[in-house]
């Protein structure tokens, strides 16, 4: 079965600092894919980012960063100079599809960020 | 990239009615769509994959009876909250596959019974 864990609950910081959310998942296939998510207080979810079983290297975008550690089983995402725009819920999840196809995403439980001005 | 539309947006309803939530796949055609519930500060959870001119497989501990999926063409899936009650209030989420596997998320539809 597939699990995924998100340890934080809830992160508060004051603008401009840096953040790490982490993400550590289970799963018996060799092949997998992972996600971030972001959920505004609209609801809506917003794909950040899918990354393979097979491509560890770590990915910059923007302020934005993930580091894929297969080893410990972790996808884990670094926001860097936060800002007040980046609270949100943000979701890791993880299928054995690319596109968590037909099966659908195992989310984690999500992790509540509060950026402060 | 794919759009996937949910109406409503937002419906309060009385204990008792019936509510019917759509998933619909804008500019592609989705053979599968999934549903998804959500519950204030909580994960998604899925609780059903529909499929099209079939039968919807429902996650376990899913009541089919409760949740009617009709997934009656290539870019619609209806979902049906029968009798609802106040614990059926949640935050409800489609998405829809693509052919490449990909899935697109709906806005939700925020479900509140009174």
């Amino acid at each position: 079965a597939q699990k995924v864990t998100q340890a934080q609950t809830e992160i508060s910081v004051v603008e401009k600092e840096d953040v790490t959310l982490d993400c550590v998942y289970e799963t018996r296939d060799t092949t997998y894919y992972l996600f971030w998510y972001k959920q505004p207080p609209s609801g809506e979810l917003v794909f950040l980012i899918r990354r393979n079983s097979f491509d560890e290297q770590n990915e910059i975008s923007g302020r934005y960063s993930w580091n894929f550690q297969k080893s410990t089983s972790s996808f884990n995402f670094t926001i860097t100079a936060s800002q007040v725009v980046d609270s949100a819920v943000y979701f890791c999840a993880l299928s054995e599809i690319p596109g968590g196809g037909a099966d659908g995403l195992t989310f984690g439980k999500g992790t509540h960020l509060i950026i402060q001005p | 990239g794919a759009v996937v539309s949910q109406h409503p947006s937002r419906v309060i309803c009385k204990s008792g009615t019936s509510v019917k939530i759509e998933c619909r796949s804008l500019d592609f055609q989705a053979t599968t769509m999934f549903w998804y519930r959500q519950f204030p500060k909580k994960s998604l959870m899925l609780m059903a994959t529909s499929n099209e001119g079939s039968k919807a497989t429902y996650e376990q501990g899913v009541e089919k009876d409760k949740f009617l999926i009709n997934h009656a063409s290539l870019t619609l899936s209806t979902l049906t909250v029968t009798s609802a009650h106040p614990e059926d209030s949640s935050f409800y989420i489609c998405s829809a596959l693509t052919e490449t596997e990909t899935q697109y998320f709906g806005p939700g539809t925020r479900l509140l019974v009174l």
